[in-house]
């Protein structure tokens, strides 16, 4: 059974770099039919889409985020990572991971997600 | 980009039918057969209802369906059931990117 844990500090003050890695077990993140994404929801809201990375390293980010958002992956420990620069309150959120089924663009595959507070 | 329009609540009884529309534009939800649908419960994570505007899941009830006309894609659920009371959110590819819905509150009476 595949799983997806997310990991990394839990709170960040603002005009810093919010960094999260999502661990994928079960499965390899170098499979050609999937690709890797992350995904937002600030409390009490709805979910945001950041952005996405097959394992070659291609990466497909949110126009409103792209100036402040970096997706890398790493196949040797199975993992992909999060970087967002920049931080204010209105980051905080609930972040999620998620494998994306490339055939049909769905997110069939759910990290149990990790809340990030910016605060100082 | 906008995100697409949801209603924020939908309200139905045990045993009843339900819809979420879900509306978009011609870059997105119109132009791709690739909207799917997320349940979400609270303090969970989403999980997959709906793919490619109509597809089920493996182990999804056949009591959820979906739908799509131009621009617009709709969930329905059939013989609500208290279980069904959760989140609905639709999702679209819209080339290199993807865009939510902001989200629909069903409340099973």
């Amino acid at each position: 059974q595949l799983q997806l844990q997310e990991s990394g500090p839990g709170l960040v003050k603002p005009s810093e770099t919010l960094s999260l890695t999502c661990t994928v077990s079960g499965g390899s993140i170098s499979s050609s039919s999937y690709y890797w994404g992350w995904i937002r929801q600030p409390p009490g809201k709805g979910l945001e889409w950041i952005g996405s990375i097959y394992y070659s390293g291609s990466t497909y980010y949110n126009p409103s985020l792209k100036s402040r958002v970096t997706i890398s992956v790493d196949t040797s420990k199975n993992q992909f990572s999060l970087k967002l620069s920049s931080v204010t309150a209105a980051d905080t959120a609930v972040y999620y991971c998620a494998r994306i089924v490339g055939a049909n663009e769905s997110l069939d595959y759910w990290g149990q997600g990790t809340l990030v507070t910016v605060s100082s | 980009q906008s995100a697409l329009t949801q209603p924020a609540s939908v309200s139905g009884s045990p045993g009843q039918s339900i819809t979420i529309s879900c509306t978009g534009t011609s870059s997105d939800v119109g132009s791709y057969n690739l909207v799917s649908w997320y349940q979400q419960h609270p303090g969970k994570a989403p999980k997959l209802m709906i793919y490619e505007g109509s597809k089920r899941p493996s182990g999804v009830s056949n009591r959820f369906s979906g739908s799509k006309s131009g621009n617009t894609a709709s969930l329905t659920i059939s013989g609500l059931q208290a279980e069904d009371e959760a989140d609905y959110y639709c999702c679209s590819y819209a080339g290199s990117s993807t865009l939510f819905g902001g989200g629909t509150k069903l409340t099973v009476l």
